[in-house]
Order: C-alpha cells, then structure tokens, then sequence
C-alpha cells in the first residue's frame, strides 16, 4: 500500500524560485493537510481540504497556495521562496475528520525544503 | 485557537520503566478527542493512540496508555517496559472541527530511553 506519497523528499531552493510540492494518496480519503514543521515545533497547519475542489486557509497559509482538482492529489505551491519558508512540511490525509470514530489522519513522509 | 500544553520539553527514562507524557489542552471544541503521534529521529509521524472524547475507558494501544481527563482537559500518555526504540518525539493533538478536523499539534516531548 502506497498510502501518502510525497515529493520530492528533500529540496534546495534559491530566494524567490518557485515549486510545487506534490502529495498523492490511494485511499480514497476525502479530507488532506499541509503542514509544516519548523525545528523543535510541533506541525502547524498550512492548508487543508474537506474535498475535491474545496480547499481553506490554516493557520499559516502566507506564501502558499494549494488546488484539489482530484480526489487523489494535493499540490502545494510556493511563490516566491523565502528563508522563512525553510522547513519539513506534510501532507496528511483521512477519510472523514479525524476524532470521528475510527478515523485517524496518515502522513506522507515529509518533504524537507531549505531556501537559500 | 486551541491551545495545547506539553509541558515536558525533554524526558528520560531507563529501558524496562514506565514514564507519563504530559498533555493537556484549552478548547472549546470537546466534541472530539485526542490523538498522539511518535516521530522517531527518521522524521515520519506515526500514530500511537487515539481518545474519544466520550469514550468511558481510558484508550490502550499495547504498552500505550491514556490517562485521560476530560474535565481537566488532559490527556496524559503512558509508555510502560520502555525500549531503546521508544526514544523519539511525542506529541498530542486533538482535532480542530473548524479546520476540517485538522489534528492541532503541540510542542512536543523528547523522551530518550536509556539502558
């Protein structure tokens, strides 16, 4: 089982490039997450979407954009990269909200982005 | 927003012991539980144990354990008969309904078990 796939896993980029960091999951799941996690925090959330076509903003969204064209797939955009952006981030999936019986959140592996 | 307190940036414990993780959290969202992650030193987020809210009995997961108390708001984890491999990251995380249930995750606990 593939489950949540991230890419790529580790990414350098230069002061205002720009990129898109991919997250696909296989299990049908309704609801996906973007988070990321500075050194010695706990994850903060970017975005998230409840459905194909249906996205909001977290709690720290500046500098990002994301789309759910699909069921399947949940691309987060960098414009305009920024030191501030350096950080591990993780996209995360579950079939319905996460605290609903029987229902807890799947991380990807993590993409690890340095802005430089 | 909620805010959720570990209170234990950094624990030790000798292999074979028990140890407890702090947690608690300010919410008024107390429809919905608690879950913990452990994130080893290779980065992945692993699901440990999950609390509903309404659950009558304390939530086990094999060595995990929740001492849960929902008036007060906390959720503490317990490991019992500690590994070497139990050393990693801790962090509790309940849910937010008005972010899609997004999980809204504390500062963390390191817990480095010792032989």
């Amino acid at each position: 089982n593939a489950g949540v796939t991230q890419t790529p896993k580790f990414r350098i980029l230069k002061i205002g490039q720009s990129m898109t960091l991919q997250c696909a999951q296989d299990m049908n799941h309704n609801y996906m997450y973007w988070y990321r996690q500075d050194p010695g925090m706990g994850l903060k959330l970017i975005y998230y979407s409840v459905g194909a076509g249906i996205t909001d903003k977290g709690e720290v969204p500046n500098g990002y954009n994301v789309s759910r064209s699909t069921t399947e797939d949940f691309p987060l955009r960098l414009e305009l990269a920024a030191p501030s952006q350096t950080s591990v981030y993780f996209c995360a999936s579950s079939y319905r909200g996460p605290g609903l019986p029987n229902t807890e959140a799947f991380f990807g592996q993590g993409t690890r982005l340095t802005v430089v | 927003a909620q805010k959720i307190t570990q209170t234990q940036p950094g624990m030790f414990v000798q292999e074979k012991e028990a140890v407890t993780l702090d947690c608690t959290y300010d919410t008024s969202d107390q429809s919905y539980g608690l879950f913990w992650y452990k994130q080893p030193s290779s980065g992945e987020m692993i699901f440990l144990i999950y609390q509903g809210s309404y659950d009558e009995q304390n939530a086990t997961e094999g060595r995990y354990s929740l001492n849960f108390q929902k008036a007060r708001k906390s959720a503490n984890l317990v490991i019992s008969a500690s590994q070497l491999g139990d050393s990693a990251m801790y962090f509790c995380a309940p849910p937010n309904s008005n972010s899609g249930y997004a999980l809204n995750f504390g500062k963390g606990t390191s817990l480095l078990v010792t032989p």
